[in-house]
């Protein structure tokens, strides 16, 4: 079974500094789907950022990017510029393609504050 | 685009209730659809999927069921609550063109 670890329960940026939030995942699989989910204080669940496993070049949106290392099952989230918006409760989240069920695989989640 | 309603909001309910979150897909047909459970502080656990109507697959042995009845709509169902169904429950939906599932907002269950 799929496993996915945020070791680090809680961190914390300086407004307009930039901050890596770690995961790491265990699968058998070559092919698959990571992403990165936030979740403000509404507890709505939103997208950040995903990458598709066969791509080598990590995917990047706005200040949001990620460092994918396959071969070391490592998948961390680089904000940079902070911003006093961006704390929350980030989720690391696998998703594999066999099967008809695309279910999400979810880290246990890392608060992230931001100071002004 | 798609969008999803979840009903009611916010729910406090005795042990040993009945239980029906109610949720609803516009924007797209055929979804697959999730129910996740969060409790204070956690991770998701993902209770239920559908793939169509009428087709439910249980992750885990609980005190909750789900049924389908409509193409877009996903219903969480209990008997009798426990203290321990207490949560945030969130439905979702894949969202094909991004491979992504899409949320939403939440049912917060308190279970007194």
């Amino acid at each position: 079974a799929q496993t996915v670890t945020q070791s680090q329960p809680e961190m914390s940026v300086q407004e307009a500094e930039t901050v890596t939030l770690s995961c790491t995942y265990d699968t058998s699989e070559s092919d698959y789907y990571l992403f990165w989910y936030k979740q403000p204080p509404s507890r709505q669940m939103i997208l950040v950022i995903r990458q598709e496993a066969y791509k080598q070049q990590n995917a990047t949106e706005n200040r949001f990017s990620v460092n994918f290392q396959k071969a070391a099952k490592s998948f961390s989230l680089k904000i940079s510029d902070s911003q006093l918006g961006d704390a929350a409760m980030y989720f690391c989240a696998y998703r594999g393609l066999t099967g008809a069920n695309s279910k999400l695989t979810f880290g246990k989640g890392i608060t992230l504050s931001v100071r002004p | 685009s798609q969008t999803i309603h979840q009903w009611p909001a916010t729910l406090v309910q005795p042990v040993g209730s009945p239980l029906s979150l109610e949720c609803t897909v516009e924007g797209t047909s055929n979804p697959n659809l999730y129910w996740y459970r969060q409790a204070a502080g956690r991770g998701l656990q993902l209770l239920f999927y559908s793939v169509g109507i009428g087709q439910i697959s249980s992750e885990v042995p609980q005190n909750l069921s789900a049924s389908r009845p409509q193409d877009r709509q996903f219903i969480l169902s209990s008997k009798k609550l426990l203290l321990s169904d207490s949560g945030f429950y969130l439905c979702a939906c894949l969202r094909d063109r991004w491979n992504e599932q899409f949320f939403g907002p939440g049912t917060r269950l308190t279970v007194l």
